[in-house]
């Protein structure tokens, strides 16, 4: 069964460094989404991407984030300058159309040291 | 407003017993869709399951149930003769049509600890 694969499985990185999170969605999929979970707690969304274009993003996703799908494959999340509480666990998702379940990839656990 | 509520935050119960997790939700639309998903200690997010806000039918998968009640806006969910490996965070979803897409909500998830 295809799956939303996401590299690297961890990233280590010091404040104030940028990084970029990847993900490549399910190839026939057309809605993809970045959601971020603090250890323990809940789902957060923060962005969801169809058709080129953010087509919403939470108070989360502020000026540090941002967003691209460069190559028709690979769905990218990137933080600008990291924070210490931008650490957590990152899951990319997508969907084939607008009503069916979000397909998640394993996460990209991100530690701001 | 908590879109999704899932008031039990942490459930313990011994193998073979039989756990309920609980799953109110709320929205103003008419056409929504509800999800359960389960995140074992390895953390990825797996789908479980989806209902419609027309299907009020009730499901049954192997030893989960679903019961979906839209007169108490309730999708509860029940494990039958628990397994160790049912040990888990569960979380329960809505999704609603947003423009040209849907946003979905998660409540804050459900521990379950089945003990051997």
């Amino acid at each position: 069964e295809p799956e939303v694969t996401q590299t690297p499985s961890h990233q280590v990185t010091q404040m104030g460094q940028e990084v970029i999170l990847r993900c490549v969605p399910i190839s026939n999929h057309l809605y993809f989404y970045w959601y971020r979970q603090i250890l323990g707690q809940k789902v957060e969304f923060l962005v969801s991407f169809y058709n080129n274009e953010i087509s919403e993003k939470s108070e989360i996703f502020d000026d540090q984030f941002s967003v691209e799908r460069p190559d028709g494959s690979n769905f990218t999340l990137k933080i600008r300058s990291t924070k210490l509480e931008d650490s957590a666990m990152y899951f990319c998702a997508s969907t084939w159309d607008r009503v069916s379940p979000l397909h998640f990839g394993n996460g990209t656990r991100l530690t701001v040291t | 407003a908590q879109k999704v509520t899932q008031a039990q935050t942490e459930i313990s119960v011994v193998e073979k017993e039989d756990v309920t997790l609980d799953c109110v939700y709320e929205t103003r639309d008419t056409t929504y869709y509800l999800f359960w998903y389960k995140q074992p200690p390895s953390g990825e997010l797996v789908f479980l399951i989806r209902r419609n806000s027309f299907d009020e039918q009730n499901e049954i998968s192997g030893r989960y149930s679903w019961n979906f009640q839209k007169s108490t806006s309730s999708f509860n969910f029940t494990i039958t003769a628990s397994q160790v490996v049912d040990s888990a965070v569960y979380f329960c979803a809505l999704s609603e049509a947003r423009g040209n897409f849907n946003k979905f909500y998660f409540g804050s998830g459900t521990k379950l600890n089945v003990k051997p």
